[in-house]
């Protein structure tokens, strides 16, 4: 199993283009999260989905958006990047099994917005 | 609101030697869980450790050990014989339940480790 895959590993955007971080996971779960990692703060859940086409905000949802076709990819779109979206991104998926949630984070996407 | 936080921004802690990362949280759940996390150089986040709410026993991983205090709202982590490879950031985190089944987590701001040869 890879896993959970995230590409690409590094990017730079100038100020209002888009893209799209890809997130894949090959383990079956259901559960699905982004995450920033911004210097001095912990991670922040950005949005989440418990399974297929369902997708809810998390906890900074503004300036993205996400979709859940398959089980298996979660991407991430940034619509028009903004300097604040520089940050490093973190795609994880989970399980529960007996009532806990057992979770596994991807390698990491840096994206410089200029 | 839960909140976590890691009071001590960076450690430092000779080789072999042991050394204790302090969290603190705020919850007024009853069921939650609690983790430590590893994010080395690769800024691959990995689980060292992890507790249940509702077990007072201390969870143990080979080196890595927590000191859980529910009712002082504490979960700090002691690694013992620490090595180089020990080097890296921590975050503590705390989850509980959401009510579409999944776990809402909280990152602490996480504490540098260093460890000296």
């Amino acid at each position: 199993n890879a896993g959970v895959t995230q590409t690409p590993k590094f990017q730079v955007l100038k100020t209002g283009q888009s893209m799209t971080l890809q997130c894949a996971q090959d383990m079956n779960h259901e559960y699905m999260s982004w995450y920033r990692q911004d210097p001095g703060m912990g991670l922040r859940l950005i949005h989440y989905s418990v399974g297929a086409g369902i997708t809810d905000q998390g906890e900074v949802p503004n300036g993205y958006n996400v979709s859940r076709s398959t089980t298996e990819d979660f991407p991430l779109r940034l619509l028009s990047a903004a300097p604040s979206q520089t940050s490093v991104y973190f795609c994880a998926s989970s399980y529960l099994s007996a009532g806990l949630e057992t979770q596994y984070f991807g390698p990491g996407t840096r994206l410089l917005v200029l | 609101a839960q909140t976590v936080t890691q009071s001590q921004p960076e450690m430092s802690v000779q080789e072999a030697e042991t050394v204790t990362l302090s969290c603190t949280y705020d919850t007024s759940e009853s069921d939650y869980y609690l983790f430590w996390y590893k994010q080395p150089p690769s800024r691959q986040m990995i689980l060292v450790i992890r507790q249940e709410a509702y077990k007072q026993q201390n969870a143990t991983e080979n080196r890595f050990s927590v000191n859980f205090q529910k009712a002082a709202k504490s979960f700090s982590l002691k690694i013992s014989d620490s090595q180089l490879g020990d080097a890296a950031m921590y975050f503590c985190a705390y989850s509980r339940p959401r009510a579409s089944g999944t776990y809402k987590y909280i990152f602490g701001t996480g504490t540098r480790l260093k460890v000296l040869a």
